[in-house]
């Protein structure tokens, strides 16, 4: 299958500041990712549509203002975490749609804020 | 946008099959069922999809009711290593902008 990758695999901040997460399609063009979110012993909650040279589609409940995403490349999509507090703690991950029936999701990024 | 139910858990011994079943009664009839497994702390794997037929991979069968109401994932000869969170997922929306909604998932446990 194809392969998305993610940076970092895990990351710890200080409470207030922000950090940015890259998700990667490595050997296909995704002009769609998607962010998804994960707490301990939950399920995937998704956070946002990452449309590539448009804005991002965000779900209901989601502070855009927040959770910043950019999708500036065919293979790169970017989640940045601002004013991080220890409850955005979690685990990030995105995927990449191949065509209308594939997608592939990342490893995940585990953000925790001190 | 439609939901899906599944068993919190199940057990299976190693070599047997294991039958993960699935409700999703407000599907509607152009959403795809999806399934994912997540192993601890990694990405979610892609199992298997179908729409109205049953379908087999190398991995698995999707037995999908003839209502679409609901669904069960066979592994036909679980391993150790099959062991993970099993996720039933309905494909939503329209082309261009199609989104997962991931249910809450199996934990299969599977015993040597």
């Amino acid at each position: 299958g194809a392969v998305v990758s993610q940076h970092p695999s895990r990351v710890i901040c200080k409470s207030g500041t922000s950090v940015k997460i890259e998700c990667r399609s490595l050997d296909f063009q995704a002009t769609t990712m998607f962010w998804y979110r994960q707490f301990p012993k939950q399920s995937l909650m998704l956070m946002a549509t990452s449309n590539e040279g448009s804005k991002a589609t965000y779900e209901q409940g989601v502070e855009k203002d927040k959770f910043l995403i950019n999708h500036a490349s065919l293979t790169l999509s970017t989640l940045t975490v601002t004013s991080a507090h220890p409850e955005d703690s979690s685990f990030y991950i995105c995927s990449a749609r191949l065509n209308s029936y594939e997608q592939y999701f990342g490893p995940g990024t585990r953000l925790t804020v001190t | 946008d439609a939901k899906t139910t599944q068993p919190p858990s199940m057990d299976c011994a190693e070599g047997r099959a294991a039958n993960l079943p699935c409700n999703h009664s407000t599907i509607s009839g152009n959403e795809y069922v999806y399934w994912y497994r997540q192993i601890h702390s990694q990405g979610p794997q892609y199992i298997i999809h179908g729409l109205k037929n049953n379908e087999t991979n190398e991995m698995a069968s999707l037995i999908i009711t003839e209502d679409r109401k609901s669904s069960t994932l066979i592994l036909p000869h679980a391993t150790l290593r099959d062991t993970a969170v099993y996720y039933c997922i309905v494909r939503v929306g329209s082309s261009g902008t199609y989104k997962y909604i991931f249910g809450t998932g199996t934990r299969l446990k599977v015993l040597a």
